[in-house]
Parts: C-alpha cells; structure tokens; sequence
C-alpha cells in the first residue's frame, strides 16, 4: 500500500491562528481525504480533494474554514484557519489508490489550540 | 439515510475468540472494511469484504450478509495487543467515499 507522510505531526497553536497539515504520498492515488478525530469519538469526514478544483465539502464543514488544496495526485493540504479550542482534534490524511482498494491513513496530526 | 452500528465496548480474555458485529443501512454499497485503531494511533486496515461469507486473515477473520446488512470481525487467540478500537466502516458507491462506524473499544484482559 502507499505510503503516506503527513506533518506536523503534532502542533499547539494560539486562538485565531491557522495551520496548515501537508499530505504527501509516494505514488499517485485516486482519491484523497480528510477526517477529523475528537477525543474519544470515531472518524468524520471533512471533505474529499480534488486534484485541480475545489474540495468537496461534507455536512458542516465549509470552505472558509478548512481550506483544501490538491495541485496533483501525491500530495493534499488541510488549512485550519481561525482556529479556537474546539477545533483541537486528530486530523488524519486518508488516501485510495484505486476505488476498489481499502483507505489508508497517514499518522495524524495532534493539534491542540490554547 | 447512512448508519452503521457497532457496540461500544467490549471486554474479553486472554487466548479467547471474541466477535464484534457490525450492522449497517446505507444508500449504496462497495464493500465492507474493518480497521483496528490503536489509542493515539491512525486506524490500520484489517480485512476486506464485498462478496457474501467468510474472509480469513490469520488469527482475524470477516463475514458479511449484504442482504442482512451484516457483519463481523472474528478475533482468535487474543493477545493483550488486540486492546483496540475496531471500526466498521462501508465504501459508498458515489465518490468512493467510506462511512465508519463509532468503533468497538476491545479490553483483553489476563
């Protein structure tokens, strides 16, 4: 399976600031994710890039907020902007080399906001 | 609507067989996943299933009913390194996005 870099892996930030999470894979996938992890709770998914256009977004999660790059089929950004407590998570990258295939995740980053 | 249940914890014991069942509604279907979630850690992927029966993978095994929206991992020979969340989680048919489950929180104890 691919093998997927992800980083920071782990931040504390200030309120109102933002951060960006870079995903790097060693070979092309089809399909990249995002997912948030709370303390103690499942997965949720933020929102699918697309490579050369405009992520989509899931039920509550919105543009302006988690910004979403994807320039090519290796490599995804995650921006947590204005960021506040509430955001502190786990955001994990998630990639599928085909549809087929199982998602596989990267390590996660550990953002905790002050 | 999309749902998938999974009991919130379970507790078994050392070199024992523990079940964890998995039931799911969904709007489409591409197969059924189970991963394995270490605390702090990323889910790790397990097994595979989107045909009817019975998956073995080592001391881990998977069956699904699709028509009973039915799953469940079988877990043989417990070790202390099976303590875990275990996710269930189904592939949509549209955009090839996965729907997990709350997770199964495993204790294995001595």
């Amino acid at each position: 399976s691919a093998v997927i870099s992800q980083k920071p892996s782990r931040d504390i930030c200030q309120r109102g600031t933002s951060l960006t999470i870079q995903c790097q894979v060693d070979s092309q996938v089809t399909m990249m994710f995002w997912y948030r992890q709370q303390p103690g709770q499942s997965l949720t998914l933020i929102a699918t890039a697309n490579q050369g256009s405009e992520a989509t977004y899931e039920s509550g999660f919105v543009i302006d907020k988690f910004p979403i790059s994807r320039p090519n089929l290796t490599f995804s950004t995650l921006t947590v902007s204005n960021m506040s407590p509430e955001d502190s998570s786990i955001y994990l990258c998630s990639v599928v080399g085909n549809g087929l295939e199982p998602q596989h995740f990267g390590d996660g980053t550990r953002l905790s906001i002050l | 609507g999309q749902n998938i249940d999974q009991p919130t914890e379970m507790t078994a014991t050392e070199g024992a067989i523990v079940q964890i069942n998995c039931t799911y509604q969904t709007s489409g279907f591409n197969g059924l996943f189970w991963y394995q979630q270490h605390a702090g850690e990323a889910p790790t992927f397990l097994s595979y299933n989107v045909l009817d029966g019975l998956e073995e993978k080592g001391r881990f095994s998977s069956f699904l009913s699709r028509s009973k929206g039915y799953s469940y991992l079988l877990l043989k020979e417990l070790q202390m390194k099976d303590s875990a969340s275990y996710l269930c989680a189904v592939k949509d048919t549209g955009g090839f996005k996965t729907i997990f489950g709350a997770g199964t929180r495993l204790f294995v104890k001595a």
